[in-house]
């Protein structure tokens, strides 16, 4: 199986800070991976998938990068709603999230 | 605009059976493979199951094989999930997913979820 591993698991930043989550593949997974926002009690949300690309209507201050085993998310300027919780996730053999970043306010 | 709405989720007793139905609504069913993913109350994302576009194909993880069954009945636009023999670790809230391709066999991301339905799985 292979095994998603993300970090930090939390993250305290302000409004309009550059924010960083990285994501960690046990074996290489080439570019098929997903990103996801999810609020409390909310269902996830696609933000970015294929490693960069950007789901269509997600903010251009959200962009992805990586291939093979180690991937980024990154927030080039934190926005009120964006504190949520941030998850991987791996679909190049059966679907593997990572176990979350949690993004507050500092 | 894509609809996906679970029910069927409820208080059950170890051991008991339950099954989830998914209504899906807003585009052609029948062209899309279907997940199941669940979350364990304060806990991540776990995916479950997943089924073929066309009902053909069907995977799950190792923890509930034998058993859950997923199973679609596309004249129905709906997507189930029959849950036996369960355990304290299946208390979650299940999300039923789609792919975003027509009519693939291949792996994928989740474009669109459903609000979720919670089990609780107590004596």
């Amino acid at each position: 199986d292979i095994q998603m591993t993300q970090s930090p698991s939390t993250l305290s930043a302000s409004v309009g800070d550059r924010v960083t989550i990285t994501c960690r593949a046990s074996q290489s997974i080439s570019s098929w991976l997903a990103w996801y926002q999810q609020k409390p009690g909310k269902a996830p949300k696609v933000l970015i998938y294929k490693a960069s690309n950007l789901e269509h209507g997600v903010p251009s201050r959200f962009s992805g990068s990586g291939s093979g085993t180690d991937f980024t998310l990154t927030i080039s300027s934190l926005q009120p709603d964006d504190f949520a919780t941030y998850y991987c996730q791996q679909y190049h053999t059966y679907w593997t999230f990572g176990q979350g970043t949690k993004v507050e306010i500092k | 605009q894509v609809q996906l709405v679970e029910s069927g989720g409820g208080v059950v007793q170890p051991g008991r059976s339950l099954r989830l139905s998914c209504r899906a609504s807003g585009f052609s069913f029948s062209n899309y493979s279907m997940h199941w993913v669940r979350q364990a109350p304060g806990k991540g994302l776990e995916w479950v199951a997943v089924v073929s576009y066309d009902g053909s194909n069907k995977y799950y993880r190792d923890s509930v094989k034998g058993r859950f069954t997923i199973s679609r009945d596309n004249s129905k636009n709906t997507l189930y999930l029959q849950m036996n023999s369960l355990r304290a670790e299946d208390t979650a809230v299940y999300y039923c997913a789609r792919d975003p391709n027509v009519a693939s066999y291949g792996y994928d991301y989740f474009d669109s979820w459903g609000q979720g339905t919670l089990v609780s799985v107590s004596s």
